[in-house]
């Protein structure tokens, strides 16, 4: 099934600009696409963004377009987003979570999922 | 977008009794193709993140007590829990993969009574 595990959250102001990372072990990390997808406090589940296996493939959520940036690096197992121009509503748990297929339009479900890591925007 | 729906926001079920959560779809999540409904459940515990339940609707995942059964098809599906458990407390969501952005119902809170 695989481990994931985000790191770099944290808290910024508004327009700032914040890395996060997912390290993925125990699964062959190039052959699956990934997605971002977060959880505002008290809040439901939203899916943010998905990249294919090859990283050849990237898709955002309306609201991040723009702002947000998927990558991979296939050769360090590892996940990353960008967030650029941030805004208080981004203010929310981010996890990183494996996808049946590898592609993001053959994503399917997510499995497993990473503990998470909070990104909390305010000034 | 496919907006899912779910019902009800939560629900109290005394320990050994059915729990019974809905999840409609605006849109048919069934792929006329391979005849299967793009369709998913997951369960959040406090604190913790989803763990997925259920796939193609009513797939177990491996490891999934059988207690956990997804049913439905096209726009309307159905997650039972058939004798909760008090481990059974939790939030549990439903997800459509038919199509681009993947989206989740709002949650439904399950509790003891």
């Amino acid at each position: 099934e695989g481990q994931l595990l985000e790191s770099g959250g944290g808290l910024v102001q508004p327009g700032d600009s914040l890395r996060i990372s997912c390290a993925a072990a125990g699964f062959s990390f190039r052959t699956y696409a990934m997605s971002w997808a977060r959880q505002a406090p008290g809040e439901g589940l939203e899916w943010v963004s998905g990249i294919s296996a090859s990283g050849g493939a990237t898709y955002y959520t309306d609201s991040v377009k723009g702002r947000f940036t998927i990558t991979r690096d296939n050769s360090k197992n590892t996940l990353y987003l960008q967030m650029n121009g941030l805004r208080a509503e981004d203010t929310a748990v981010y996890y990183c979570a494996k996808g049946d297929g590898a592609t993001v339009t053959n994503f399917r479900w997510f499995d497993p999922w990473g503990p998470g890591t909070l990104v909390t925007v305010s000034s | 977008d496919i907006v899912m729906t779910q019902s009800p926001d939560s629900l109290a079920v005394s320990l050994g009794e059915r729990a019974t959560i809905n999840c409609k779809s605006s849109q048919s999540v069934l792929h006329t193709s391979n005849n299967k409904n793009y369709l998913a459940w997951y369960q959040q515990k406090p604190g913790q993140p989803p763990k997925l339940l259920i796939y193609w609707a009513s797939t177990r995942k491996s490891g999934v007590p059988d207690r956990f059964t997804g049913s439905g098809s096209g726009t309307d599906f159905t997650l039972t829990i058939s004798s909760l458990q008090a481990e059974d407390v939790a939030v549990y969501y439903c997800q459509q993969y038919y199509s681009i952005p993947l989206t989740f119902g709002g949650g439904t809170k399950v509790e003891i009574k």
